[in-house]
């Protein structure tokens, strides 16, 4: 069976500082794979999404970056974290474009 | 563009009774699938139910269902026998494109 991994569980970072955040999957290979982040009590906005190693699409100009070392890591990454990029980042994947996406369990980022 | 809309900010229903979930959505596709994901406190996205635009046939899962109707662009979710623990934030979804999400409450 497939599972995705996703960390830390939260974090607290003060402004200016770096950012990484880490997804793995298991259990399949050349997974779509897709960073959301989500507003309190909002819906989810997709920042990047990805369909094969190297190969990284960005939807919404910010300073967040990711990038897609290995066939099923996904890593979401910032030089200098604002006070906006807090927020619940979710990572998922997918066999294919429009198809169910899988989700892992969310990172809480507070910056300070 | 592609955009999906959920008019229901919050919604409540009675224990054991029905409750239908709207959403609206806009595509120039044929062929696509539409999805129902529930988002309990704990914040983990779970697949509810999943819509092949190509079948006319509503899927259902157990005490959920949809209705789609594809001219109308239009992709309801009913929970019948509604459970506590079916309280929860639930999203309405066309391929990357999720609506702002209707808050379920369940009253004992």
């Amino acid at each position: 069976s497939q599972t995705i991994h996703q960390w830390p569980a939260t974090l607290v970072q003060p402004v200016g500082s770096p950012l990484s955040l880490e997804c793995t999957v298991e259990g399949t290979s050349n997974p779509n794979l897709y960073w959301y982040r989500q507003a309190a009590g909002r819906g989810l906005q997709l920042l990047f999404y990805s369909v094969g190693i190297g190969q990284i699409s960005s939807e919404v100009p910010q300073n967040l970056s990711a990038s897609r070392p290995q066939d099923r890591q996904f890593i979401l990454s910032s030089k200098k974290l604002l006070l906006s990029d807090s927020g619940f980042y979710l990572c998922a994947w997918s066999r294919g474009q429009g198809e169910t996406q899988y989700f892992g369990p969310g990172t809480r980022l507070l910056v300070l | 563009a592609q955009t999906v809309t959920q008019s229901q900010p919050e919604m409540s229903v009675q224990e054991a009774e029905t409750v239908t979930l709207s959403c609206t959505y806009d595509t120039s596709e044929s062929d696509y699938y539409l999805f129902w994901y529930k988002q309990p406190p704990s914040r983990q996205m779970i697949l509810v139910i999943r819509q092949e635009a190509y079948k006319q046939q509503n899927a259902t899962e157990n005490r959920f269902s949809v209705n789609f109707q594809k001219a109308a662009k239009s992709f309801s979710l009913k929970i019948s026998d509604s459970q506590l623990g079916d309280a929860a934030m639930y999203f309405c979804a066309y391929a990357v494109r999720f609506g702002a999400g209707t808050r379920l409450t369940v009253k004992p």
